[in-house]
C-alpha cells in the first residue's frame, strides 16, 4: 500500500489561512475515520495536532482543524503563527489490516 | 507523568543485528497497544510494527520475517529486535504509544539512530 499524497510545501503569511490536502483511496482515507494528523518541528518527534479526521487533542489550539470528503482528508491553519512553521503528516490507522498505519508523504509549512 | 524513553540503536554493517528498547512510566503499560515508526534521514514517517495488549503483533511488509516486536508488561518496556539489516532500514526509529479508543499515538520516544553501513 502507498503512502497517502501530500502537497511538498504549503506556505503563507502570518494571520492567514492554509489548507493541507492529504490524498489516498476508498482501502484506506476513504473507508476509516481514522485520520490524523502530525506535527514535526526539526529534530522533534510527532505531536498529534487532530484525530479521527476533526478531533483536536486537549491543549491544541483550535486554530487547527481538520476534514474528509472521500478519499481525500484536509488540514487547515488559520490564523498561521510562526511556531506553525514545521513538517505535517496525515495518517490512517486501518485498524486490523496491514499496514495497520499509513502515513502520508508530509507537507513542509513555511512561514512567510 | 507519562514518559517513553528509547535506548539502543547505533551503526551496523549489512546483514547485522541490533535491538531497540523503549521504557515507558506514568501509565498502565500493559493496557496500551505499542509502536514502532521510523523515519529515514531527510525522509517521511513510516510504521513498522505494533503490539498490543494481547499481544497481537503487526509488521510492515518490508520487514516481515526479520524484525521482531515484543513486551514486557513486568519491566514497561517495548523492544523491537531488527535482524538481517540492510541498508534501507538506516532511520530514526521512534517508540509510541497508542492511546485509548481511537486516540491515534499520543506519546512518543525520543527517537533511536540506526545506521546500517559497511
Amino acid at each position: 500500500q502507498s503512502a497517502l499524497t501530500q502537497p511538498a510545501s504549503v506556505s503563507g503569511s502570518p494571520g492567514q489561512s492554509i489548507t493541507i490536502s492529504c490524498i489516498g483511496t476508498s482501502s484506506d482515507v476513504g473507508t476509516y475515520n481514522f485520520v490524523s494528523w502530525y506535527q514535526q518541528h526539526p529534530g522533534k518527534a510527532p505531536k498529534v495536532v487532530i484525530y479521527d479526521v476533526s478531533n483536536r487533542p486537549s491543549g491544541i489550539s483550535n486554530r487547527f482543524s481538520g476534514s474528509k470528503s472521500g478519499n481525500t482528508a484536509s488540514l487547515t491553519i488559520s490564523g498561521l503563527q510562526t511556531e506553525d512553521e514545521a513538517d505535517y503528516y496525515c495518517s490512517v490507522y486501518t485498524i486490523d489490516n496491514t499496514p495497520l498505519y499509513v502515513f502520508g508523504t508530509g507537507t513542509k509549512v513555511t512561514v512567510l | 507523568e507519562v514518559q517513553v524513553v528509547q535506548s539502543g540503536g547505533g551503526q551496523v554493517k549489512p546483514g547485522g543485528s541490533l535491538r531497540l528498547s523503549c521504557a515507558a512510566s506514568g501509565f498502565t503499560f500493559r493496557d496500551y497497544t505499542m509502536n514502532w515508526v521510523r523515519q529515514a534521514p531527510g525522509k517521511g514517517l513510516e510504521w513498522v510494527s505494533s503490539i498490543n495488549s494481547l499481544n497481537y503483533m503487526y509488521y510492515t511488509d518490508s520487514v516481515k520475517g526479520r524484525f521482531a516486536i515484543s513486551r514486557d508488561n513486568a519491566r514497561n518496556s517495548l523492544y523491537l529486535q531488527l535482524n538481517s539489516l540492510r541498508a534501507e532500514d538506516t532511520a530514526l526509529y521512534y517508540c509510541a504509544r497508542k492511546g485509548v479508543g481511537s486516540t491515534p499515538m499520543d506519546y512518543w520516544g525520543q527517537g533511536a539512530l540506526v545506521i546500517v553501513s559497511s
